[in-house]
């Protein structure tokens, strides 16, 4: 049974602030890490989708990088807005296992004007 | 609105009820997943389908649940004689080619709650 973690599970951060949370992952039989961002009363949005070892992807005020050798991603937002605020999940594609996403419970963050 | 479409939004249901989701990909794709997401839990993988096929229904519980992509229509998760504890919000995606390194595409969900 895979087991992806995310830490911190919330987090406050005041406007303007940068931030940055974790996804580890088991590093054995990695395919692929993807990394969504949900907001209340919405569907998941793909941010990332990252496979290779120091990848490292970038989309506006967020990026993201992947560590596949010791099994952990990092998701970075700078100069953090209202609209930032969502539950960021990260998810592991693994060959050997079920064909679905296997997912983190998500980092909930919270921008507090 | 091409995205992923799924109905309905919210579904009430009586015990020994059935239960049925519907999902309609993203215009282009032929790849389905299913999620389900119980209260304070993540999003768990159910099934995997492509066209009239299901690839992967390994995260589908063994009795009562049922899933399928015809040929021509929407996608759809059927479960027979609900419980409570299949209250849950269950989600689709959608992909286009089926692989690891594409992006999922999500719908809205559809919250099942049963009475």
């Amino acid at each position: 049974i895979l087991n992806v973690e995310q830490s911190p599970q919330s987090l406050h951060v005041q406007e303007g602030d940068s931030t940055n949370f974790t996804c580890s992952f088991p590093s054995s039989n990695f395919y692929a890490l993807h990394w969504y961002r949900w907001e209340t009363a919405k569907s998941p949005e793909a941010l990332f989708v990252m496979t290779l070892n120091g990848d490292e992807k970038k989309k506006g005020r967020i990026s993201a990088t992947l560590n596949t050798k010791e099994g952990y991603s990092y998701l970075y937002i700078k100069g953090s807005q209202p609209e930032d605020s969502a539950t960021y999940l990260c998810a592991m594609y693994s060959g050997g296992g079920a064909d679905g996403l296997t997912f983190g419970k998500g980092t909930h963050l919270i921008i507090q004007p | 609105n091409a995205g992923v479409m799924q109905n309905p939004r919210h579904l009430v249901r009586r015990r020994g009820q059935e239960a049925r989701l519907r999902c309609s990909p993203m215009k282009g794709h032929s790849h389905v997943y299913w999620y389900r997401q119980l209260p304070e839990e993540g999003l768990k993988f159910m099934v995997y389908l492509q066209k009239e096929n299901i690839i992967d229904e390994s995260g589908m519980p063994k009795e009562r649940f049922s899933a399928e992509f015809p040929k021509e229509g929407p996608s759809i998760l059927r479960i027979q004689q609900v419980v409570r504890g299949d209250s849950a919000a269950y989600f689709c995606a959608s992909s286009q080619d089926g692989l690891s390194n594409q992006p999922q595409h999500f719908g809205d969900g559809t919250r099942l709650s049963i009475l």
